[in-house]
């Protein structure tokens, strides 16, 4: 089955320090790759997305994510954490394929705490 | 550029009531999406519609339904509620839901339901 982990609950880092949130996926074919954020009693925004080529890439706020095709993963980075990029963090992957139905498989999400 | 709207913000409502939530897309998207969000199951896909047609579908009962209409906008129903279908729904609108793609899935604040 296609899915997506998020193995931690929780990270901590304190302001100014790198941070990094990790997500693994299990697809067949390519993987179409999201990050997405979620403040507080909003909806998710959009990060970054890899589709092919560069396995760095380069998203919203200063996050960047690399894709790890022998590992099967997809981390999300940021070189110096801000108090608010505090929130929860979803990785996701497009399970559709070929049929191009817009469904996307997302991760049981990543609350990054920032403390100052 | 409006973003996704839904409406209500938030609803209560009682066991075996119905529901119906509504969802605008930006302006231009023909692929809406319904995902349904709680703390113990996470972000879970309800079903997507693309040019009034449902083109994809989650597991979920039937009491779960949508429709799009020629305007692109869509609403969901949920019939008979269960105290377990209190979540956040969210609507995503993307162009065309092809996400092998540069698109991607931009996401209203939902709608909170709770129900007693």
């Amino acid at each position: 089955a296609q899915s997506v982990a998020q193995p931690e609950d929780q990270v901590n880092v304190a302001e100014g320090n790198p941070l990094t949130v990790k997500c693994t996926y299990s697809v067949s074919g390519n993987p179409y790759l999201f990050w997405y954020v979620q403040y507080p009693n909003r909806g998710l925004q959009f990060l970054l997305k890899y589709i092919t080529g560069d396995n760095l890439v380069k998203g919203s706020y200063g996050f960047e994510a690399e894709f790890n095709k022998s590992q099967t993963s997809f981390h999300l980075k940021k070189p110096s954490a801000l108090v608010s990029d505090s929130a929860l963090y979803f990785c996701a992957v497009d399970v559709s394929g070929s049929s191009n139905t817009g469904k996307l498989i997302f991760g049981q999400g990543t609350t990054l705490q920032v403390k100052p | 550029k409006a973003g996704v709207t839904q409406t209500p913000r938030y609803l209560i409502k009682t066991r075996g009531q119905q529901v119906t939530l509504s969802c605008s897309p930006i302006s231009g998207h023909r692929s809406v999406s319904w995902y349904q969000q709680t703390p113990g199951q996470g972000l879970q896909f309800l079903f997507e519609y693309f040019s009034e047609t449902q083109r994809n579908k989650g597991n979920f009962p039937g009491r779960f339904s949508g429709r799009q209409f020629s305007n692109s906008r869509s609403e969901m129903n949920v019939s008979t509620l269960e105290l377990g279908d209190s979540a956040l729904y969210l609507c995503a609108s993307s162009l065309r839901g092809r996400f092998t793609t540069n698109e991607k899935l931009f996401f209203g604040s939902g709608t909170q339901l709770s129900v007693l």
